[in-house]
């Protein structure tokens, strides 16, 4: 049973159409949720941490929100730079392990 | 900025082979990590390494794989008898240790492709 479920697997926007990515996760003793971004043949580029219900981050475009079950990534006007996959991971009570979901692959057309 | 490195960006091995990936974590980073993804699947934790030792592992981290920190700087995982399907892009990762939810910094990985 997956402990990170990102929705939705793949988004098409066109430059300057706001959307959010959703990352849903059923571990218990949350220590941490991590957006990670990815291009292809990288490696995983650290966006945010959130520690608690309620926090919100921001950078640029993008902004995260963490709820006791769920986080989104907000992409506020999008640019074709933006492209990428983004990848949530959680830390949970008595682990080192970050645990992935699958990703978003994000595509905004110039 | 300071970042993780690692080399080679690509090994081609035969399937017996052993291999050695090398990381150059963050200068100040107490934590290290190897990660892999399988094209087109999740990123898998493999383990963690604090104090000169291993402080988690994985089912998939088996007594093919061991890790080693050879000096100050260096964080090596080495593959003993490569298998097919251990074909995967490999990350090495470290964090400062502060405690509580660390961040994690990815280096830009390397390719292993196993014949």
């Amino acid at each position: 049973e997956d402990q990170v479920t990102q929705s939705p697997e793949a988004l098409r926007l066109q430059e300057g159409e706001s959307s959010s990515l959703n990352c849903s996760y059923t571990v218990s003793g949350l220590r941490g949720l991590f957006w990670y971004r990815q291009d292809p043949g990288k490696g995983p580029e650290f966006l945010f941490t959130l520690y608690s219900a309620g926090e919100e981050k921001e950078k640029e475009r993008l902004k995260a929100t963490l709820t006791k079950k769920e986080s989104f990534l907000h992409i506020t006007a999008p640019k074709p730079e933006d492209s990428a996959t983004y990848l949530c991971a959680v830390l949970q009570d008595g682990s080192e392990k970050l645990v992935f979901g699958k990703g978003t692959k994000l595509t905004v057309n110039p | 900025e300071p970042e993780v490195t690692q080399t080679p960006s690509h090994q081609v091995t035969q399937m017996g082979q052993e291999v050695i990936l090398r990381c150059v974590p963050i200068s100040n980073h107490l934590y290290f990590y190897w990660y892999r993804q399988i094209l087109g699947q999740k990123v898998e934790f493999l383990v963690s390494f604090y104090n000169n030792e291993i402080s988690e592992k994985s089912e998939i981290f088996d007594d093919q794989f061991s890790v080693e920190r050879p000096d100050g700087s260096n964080f090596t995982l080495k593959i003993r008898s490569t298998k097919l399907e251990d074909s995967a892009m490999y990350f090495c990762a470290s964090g400062l240790g502060e405690g509580g939810a660390d961040t994690q910094y990815f280096g830009p990985g390397t390719r292993l492709t196993v014949l």
